[in-house]
């Protein structure tokens, strides 16, 4: 079956650590985002990439990095500049442009 | 720019009643819009979408939505509330075809409770 996995689906993280999340499509999309999704906020964009090696900042990018080193493949890294990183990650992919968006289930990361 | 608006944070019905989730946009294109349902824990799903053509939407789940250009508007309605229905929904829009107006712009969401 084709769609989205996303792991870890839980992740716990000392403060001053990196951590990176995992986010992998085989639905042979273009295009994958990073969104970032806290209570009341609805989803609010990190990153995307439109084609392989190459990559936006979205909307709330600090603190953050991603790769796309392969089409299949979005992993998106935490770091310790982050200052508030407890939240729950979704990825997407879509065909490209302004189609749907697929989402996976998510990753809920939480500092200690 | 773009931005969506969602009417109630949370709204309460009983089963069977009619549920309606309210959104309101703004984009300086014609617009994109889309409706998701998110379960606790798990990612979104979509329920349906607007592009062109027909302004009357059906997704799954026996739910609709409504575009009207006039009022800025995109309404999720079902006639009759099932408990299954109780989750999280997310009103987006996406203007246009280039750049940073090909991305969605989610509203805060609405969690809908189903009471028996």
């Amino acid at each position: 079956d084709g769609g989205i996995t996303q792991s870890p689906k839980y992740l716990f993280r000392k403060e001053g650590q990196n951590v990176t999340l995992s986010c992998e499509q085989n639905l042979n999309h273009d295009a994958m985002y990073w969104y970032r999704q806290d209570p009341g906020q609805g989803l609010r964009l990190i990153y995307y990439s439109q084609i392989v090696n190459d990559f936006q900042k979205g909307d709330i990018a600090e603190g953050y990095s991603v790769s796309r080193e392969k089409k299949e493949s979005f992993p998106l890294t935490v770091t310790s500049a982050q200052k508030n990183p407890t939240a729950f990650y979704l990825c997407a992919s879509s065909v490209g442009g302004p189609d749907t968006q697929y989402f996976g289930p998510g990753t809920r990361l939480t500092v200690l | 720019a773009q931005s969506v608006t969602q009417l109630g944070s949370h709204v309460s019905v009983s089963e069977g009643a009619l549920v309606l989730l309210r959104c309101n946009y703004s984009s300086s294109v014609p617009p994109y819009l889309f409706w998701y349902v998110q379960y606790p824990n798990q990612g979104l799903q979509l329920l349906l979408k607007y592009t062109t053509g027909a302004t009357l939407v059906k997704g799954i789940n026996g739910f609709e939505a409504e575009f009207k250009k006039s009022e800025t508007s995109f309404h999720l309605t079902k006639p009759s509330a099932h408990m299954s229905d109780a989750a999280e929904y997310f009103c987006a829009v996406s203007g246009g075809s280039s750049g940073s107006a090909r991305q969605l712009t989610f509203g805060s969401g609405t969690q809908l409770t189903v009471l028996p």
